[in-house]
């Protein structure tokens, strides 16, 4: 079957980096997304890998390793802002896009 | 504002009732989605369109149907619903099906089935 993993939760404080880890077990690979949901709001985009290696935008970046089935969202200067979850999703061979549950992520002042 | 639109944003309805949940894009996008989401449990694609023609349907419950009139519109009708059926309902748009595109997504509509 297919499979995404992230932790649940993760808590963090105000001004510092936190990484949101995701390993997946799909059918193909097409690229990987990040979105950032707000509680009682929509998901919104932050990034797409499809190659390895580090994206960086802004105080966001996204990391990619399709050899070890695996991505980073790295968060910098966090902001209570940030407090929010963190979904990741990954386009399979089919171009279906298979979720994570999501990652819950606290900032704490 | 992610230039999709959904309607209602709350809805509480009887295991009889029948309902609908309307989504709009003005994006100009070409493929639409429903999704369901749950506490604490991934995204469940229910429905797809792509030119207004249904090309996936992810073992959803009969209960569940859609319609897609025009590329900028899609219902989900409701009738005869479960409690357990009580969820965030998320509609997106991407410029096509497949492919890197990014999906937006409207605010969502929080049913209650009682």
């Amino acid at each position: 079957g297919q499979n995404i993993d992230q932790p649940t939760e993760m808590t963090a404080t105000e001004g510092a980096i936190v990484q949101i880890n995701c390993t997946y077990q799909t059918s193909g690979f097409n690229g990987l997304f990040w979105y950032q949901q707000h509680a009682g709001e929509a998901p919104t985009f932050l990034s797409y890998n499809v190659l390895d290696g580090l994206e960086e935008k802004g105080r966001f970046s996204s990391f990619l390793s399709r050899s070890k089935g695996y991505s980073y969202l790295l968060l910098k200067e966090l902001q209570m802002k940030d407090s929010a979850s963190y979904l990741c999703a990954v386009l399979d061979s089919n171009y279906q896009l298979i979720w994570g549950a999501g990652t819950k992520l606290i900032i704490k002042p | 504002e992610t230039g999709v639109t959904q309607t209602p944003r709350h809805l509480v309805m009887g295991m009889t009732n029948k309902k609908s949940l309307k989504c709009e894009q003005h994006l100009g996008h070409n493929a639409m989605y429903w999704y369901k989401q749950s506490a604490k449990k991934p995204l469940e694609l229910m429905f797809v369109y792509n030119f207004k023609e249904q090309t996936e349907n992810n073992s959803v419950p009969s209960r569940f149907s859609p319609e897609c009139p025009n590329s900028s519109h899609l219902f989900l009708h409701l009738h005869t619903l479960q409690p357990e059926d009580s969820a965030l309902y998320l509609c997106a748009s991407s410029q096509d099906r497949g492919g890197s595109y990014e999906q937006y997504f409207g605010p969502g509509t929080r049913l209650t089935v009682t």
